[in-house]
């Protein structure tokens, strides 16, 4: 079965302080992508990328930064932590972009405070 | 833009009886649909994908789909507590484009 592992499982940040999300996938998938989770809300898509060293914005892009150092890792990055970026970010991979199931990891609780 | 609806937003159903949950959308072009399993504290696994109108069994799991309504249901058979969890539906029209709906909570009773 195919993985996708997220590190941290949960964190607490400062407002105004760096955050670093962290995803790694044995799938051998060319796509992934971060989301976040709100409550009430469905997850949005921030950030993905189909190759290394390339990322591409989302729909929600504004106060995140990404990074595709690999094919297997995928990182996502808050330079300045604010309160609204508390929620759940879960990364995903899939084989191909279009009309393809998403594999997704188990999700970072993140908390800014 | 499109607009992904579900409903409702929770239910409660006997272990045994049939869970139907439903899924709206608003862009005729949808072209691939899939509903999502979210247990808490864990990642999403997908239950059944659904492309052209019509029903997609994957063991418990059915999928009801029909693009002129704009409508894509999920009817769970046989609920059981360990079905409890909440349930995505997330339509695509193509590219990296998927929207997710919020979501019903499913709680089943034993």
């Amino acid at each position: 079965e195919a993985a996708v592992t997220q590190s941290p499982r949960s964190k607490v940040a400062v407002t105004g302080g760096k955050v670093t999300l962290s995803c790694h996938q044995t799938n051998n998938h060319d796509y992934m992508y971060w989301y976040r989770q709100d409550t009430g809300h469905g997850l949005r898509l921030i950030h993905y990328s189909y190759v290394a060293d390339s990322t591409e914005k989302g729909d929600i892009p504004d106060g995140y930064k990404a990074s595709r150092p690999s094919q297997e890792n995928f990182s996502l990055i808050l330079e300045l932590a604010s309160l609204s970026q508390t929620a759940v970010y879960f990364c995903a991979s899939s084989r191909q972009i279009s009309n393809e199931r998403l594999f997704f990891g188990h999700g970072t609780k993140l908390s800014v405070l | 833009q499109q607009k992904v609806q579900q409903s409702p937003e929770s239910l409660t159903v006997s272990e045994g009886a049939m869970a139907s949950l439903n899924c709206t959308f608003s862009d005729g072009t949808s072209n691939n649909f899939r509903w999502y399993r979210q247990h808490s504290a864990k990642g999403l696994e997908v239950l059944v994908s659904i492309f052209s109108d019509g029903e997609k069994e994957e063991g418990r799991f059915t999928a009801h789909l029909n693009r002129a309504n704009l409508h894509v249901s999920l009817h769970i058979r046989e609920p059981q507590p360990s079905d409890s969890a909440v349930y995505l539906c997330a339509v695509g029209t193509g590219g990296y484009k998927v929207v997710f709906g919020s979501g019903t909570r499913l709680l089943v009773s034993p």
